[in-house]
Parts: structure tokens; sequence; C-alpha cells
């Protein structure tokens, strides 16, 4: 069974920019979620689908958004890039209500903001 | 807003020896606590997780101890092996909710 898969890997944007990464959940699975990783604030939840509506929100201004499509597969955006938005962005697949809390992470995309 | 705090920050250990990393929660509603093994370049992987409906659970060299009137839980790692090298994360969450809440973080290093 394949994993998470995201994409892009690595990517270099500037200030005021725009970006939008890519998640391909495990198969089968129907829930996304969204982490942004960094060395001073560590692992933060930034939102979750589920049967394409969003379920949870965390603490994240609203330049952060995401959205799922009918496959399961998730995008999440950010406009207006700042300096320290530069993060991997981890998405985590689940099977949902009837595996709660149990997820499996993709390796990532590492987002740099000059 | 941290909700879990995690010690120790980093952790040298010898090979065959014992790795302990601790955790400590405040909110109540957690029903739900897992650990996440992370090295470098890849995301976090599930390790063991447990509910509060029990004190312990052990899976191969790794062992959760629970204490809820503490609320607290903790890794155990038997016989550490290089192989062990890496970040480790105590998590809690609510059930039935992905908004999983990390504790910082212990990067463990098991020198041969």
């Amino acid at each position: 069974k394949a994993g998470v898969t995201q994409t892009p890997r690595y990517l270099i944007k500037t200030r005021g920019q725009q970006v939008t990464l890519s998640c391909s959940p495990i198969s089968g699975h129907r829930s996304v979620s969204w982490y942004q990783q960094t060395p001073g604030q560590g692992l933060q939840f930034l939102f979750e689908y589920f049967s394409e509506t969003q379920r949870n929100k965390g603490n994240f201004p609203g330049r952060f958004s995401g959205r799922q499509f009918s496959n399961s597969r998730s995008e999440m955006n950010v406009s207006t890039l700042e300096l320290g938005d530069s993060a991997l962005y981890l998405c985590a697949s689940s099977l949902g209500d009837s595996a709660p809390g149990e997820l499996f992470f993709g390796e990532g995309s590492r987002l740099t903001v000059l | 807003q941290q909700q879990v705090k995690q010690s120790p920050q980093s952790l040298i250990v010898q090979k065959g020896g014992i790795s302990i990393i601790n955790c400590a929660y405040e909110n109540t509603a957690f029903d739900y606590f897992p650990w996440y093994q992370q090295f470098p370049g890849k995301g976090p992987a599930l390790l063991i997780a447990i509910r509060p409906d029990v004190s312990e659970k052990k899976e191969g060299r790794f062992t959760i101890s629970f204490n809820k009137s503490a609320k607290q839980f903790s890794l155990h790692i038997m016989d550490s092996q290089p192989g062990d090298s890496a970040t480790y994360f105590c998590a809690a969450s609510i059930r039935g909710n992905n908004d999983m809440r990390f504790g910082a973080g212990t990067r463990l290093t098991v020198k041969p």
C-alpha cells in the first residue's frame, strides 16, 4: 500500500507570493490533516478535512486555507507569504472515525520564503 | 498554547541501555496519547499509543507508562539501539479529533 504522498517536496518562494501544496492520502483514508513543523514552534495543527468538509481548524490566520476533493486528495494554500511561513508542511491521513487519532504522515513539503 | 510538555530535550544513551522520555499534559479531556518517531528528512511515524483506561502498553522494546492522576505519560525504549536514534514526539488528542497536540520533541542519540 502506498503511503502519503506530498508534492512538491521542496520549494522556494518570495514574500508576498502564494503557494499551493498537494497531498495524496493512503488509499481508503478519508481524513486528511495538515501540520506545520518549525524548529521554534514544533508541530502545530493547521486543519483537518473529512469527506471534503473542514472538520477542525487550528489557530492560524486566514492566509492558510485548504480543501479536499472527492477522491480524498487535499491541497493547502498559503497566500501573501511571510518569512515566518518557512517551515516543513506535513500532511497526515487517517481512516477517520474508525481509527481516531492514528495519523500517517507524509514526508512533507519544505517551504522556504525569501 | 502548549498543552503537552516533553522532557528531556535531548538524550544520549549507550547501546543496550534504557531510554526514558517523559510527557505531561494539562487538558483532562485528552484521551488518546500516541508517540511518534521522526528521522531526519522524514515525516513522523506512529510508534505506539495508549488510551487512559490502561496504565501500561508494551510493543516489542517500546513501552508506554500512563499515570492518569498525575497527568503524565512516558516512553521507555528497552535495549536501545543506534537505529533508534531519532526525534521522539509525544502527543495528545481528544477521541475522534485529529487536532493532535504535540510535545516539543526529544532528540535521542544511542551511542554504539
